[in-house]
């Protein structure tokens, strides 16, 4: 069992660029939650999806960001024009059901905007 | 809304010696509280959990937390710390179905 896999694990891009992200859940998991990690600070909720559904995009900024699952291949969190502030390490997490007691996190993805 | 507080930064034990790691919450209604640890460049690994029952929690690797509902808090134990605990452990509490909310985390350093 592979786990939550993220790609790529480090991004490096220009201000002004975009920015893709992507998770593929561990096998049988068919929800997916993504959080930011912003320096000295704890993960934050930003998005809760299902295959092909946004559930909650409460913690989304309501520009720039952007996340979907769809049917088939990995959930991809999409960042257009990135700002310097975007820099943080995105962490993805699945669960076989929509409950937080059981969550499997990936190894995150840290993104750096020069 | 649903929180956690992690008042210490980092934490420095030789090893060998008791592991304390500190967290607080703040929550409407009963808590469902986390543990988790991230080592280097690697995700969050969970540790236990409390949702209901008894107040000492077993989880993996010798840890344990105590959940204390007068003083609101579920610290992390370990009775004896080893060099390999060295990693940045992250306390969180369930603000509703699905989503936690972390604590800014806790750097353990095990010195040898």
């Amino acid at each position: 069992n592979a786990g939550v896999m993220q790609n790529p694990r480090h991004l490096v891009r220009r201000r002004g660029q975009e920015a893709r992200l992507r998770c593929s859940p561990m096998k049988g998991h068919s929800h997916v939650y993504w959080y930011r990690q912003l320096p000295e600070e704890g993960l934050k909720f930003m998005v809760y999806l299902q295959k092909e559904n946004i559930i909650d995009e409460s913690g989304m900024p309501k520009e720039r960001f952007s996340a979907e699952f769809p049917k088939e291949g990995p959930s991809i969190l999409r960042i257009q024009q990135v700002v310097r502030g975007d820099s943080a390490a995105y962490f993805c997490a699945s669960s076989p059901d929509g409950g937080a007691n059981v969550l499997t996190f990936g190894a995150g993805s840290r993104l750096t905007v020069l | 809304a649903q929180s956690v507080a992690q008042p210490e930064d980092q934490v420095n034990v030789a090893e060998g010696n008791p592991l304390t790691v500190k967290c607080t919450y703040s929550v409407s209604g009963n808590p469902y509280l986390f543990w988790y640890v991230q080592y280097p460049n690697r995700g969050l690994q969970f540790l236990l959990k409390y949702i209901t029952g008894d107040n000492l929690v077993k989880g993996s690797y010798g840890f344990e937390a105590e959940f204390n509902k007068s003083q609101t808090s579920f610290h992390l134990k370990k009775p004896s710390a080893l060099v390999s605990d060295s990693a940045l452990y992250f306390c969180a509490v369930r603000e509703d179905d699905y989503k936690l909310s972390f604590g800014a985390g806790t750097t353990v350093t095990v010195r040898a």
